[in-house]
């Protein structure tokens, strides 16, 4: 099936410190979203992107949907322990039925 | 709080038995899916409804089935379980059967022994 390329896997950083991630695809896409999920939690949506080069802010959070449809990043701040967790990239394919695709995560883990 | 209500929370079963796995929705969501979630595999869509009365089968369906006798509920049913059916089940539901994000319950995780 369709797939995301999300990366890195994981990431070990210092409170403070900046992350960035990202997700690609050789597929096109009319819709990004950037979901967050704690342990024995279900995912939670963080930021939905509609339109290429679109980029929203969620607080600290900043991501943006590529210009080329196929790539979208997303982008924390002054990293907090809270930000713990593992983040997922997911879009809605431009062509075909609207399935959600998700890329495979990136764990976050911050040193305090 | 709105949102969604998976139930049970966690379920040990034996092999062979059946299991039905309850979600709930009260933002009067048109469109509801189920999820497993495995290591290394990431979220696969077993089933999805885009409205009350109507199905359709997902990445990985085989083993599984669903009704949507209504708006609100979504039950997922295990007709004899199987261990590699051992998951954790997400509900989701959304606006409706579009490029609308999708709202996620907090699982359901079953193990089969």
């Amino acid at each position: 099936g369709q797939q995301l390329n999300q990366s890195p896997q994981s990431m070990f950083i210092q409170e403070g410190e900046d992350v960035s991630m990202n997700c690609t695809s050789s597929s096109i896409f009319n819709t990004w979203l950037w979901y967050k999920q704690d342990p024995g939690e279900g995912p939670v949506l963080l930021i939905a992107l509609y339109k290429a080069g679109e980029l929203t802010s969620n607080g600290r959070l900043t991501a943006q949907f590529g210009i080329t449809r196929k790539d979208s990043f997303l982008n924390i701040s002054a990293s907090i322990p809270s930000d713990v967790g593992i983040y997922f990239c997911a879009g809605f394919l431009i062509q075909g039925a609207q399935k959600l695709v998700f890329g495979q995560g990136t764990r976050l883990t911050i040193n305090p | 709080i709105a949102g969604i209500t998976q139930a049970p929370t966690s379920q040990i079963l034996a092999a062979g038995r059946r299991m039905t796995l309850r979600c709930t929705q009260d933002m009067r969501h048109n469109a509801m899916y189920w999820y497993r979630q495995d290591l290394g595999l990431g979220l696969r869509l077993i089933h999805y409804s885009n409205t009350a009365g109507t199905t359709g089968k997902g990445e990985v369906p085989d083993g599984y089935s669903v009704s949507r006798a209504n708006t609100d509920d979504f039950p997922l049913t295990l007709a004899s379980a199987v261990p590699s059916q051992t998951s954790v089940y997400f509900c989701a539901s959304s606006r409706d059967f579009s490029n609308q994000p999708q709202h996620f319950g907090d699982g359901t995780r079953l193990s089969i022994l």
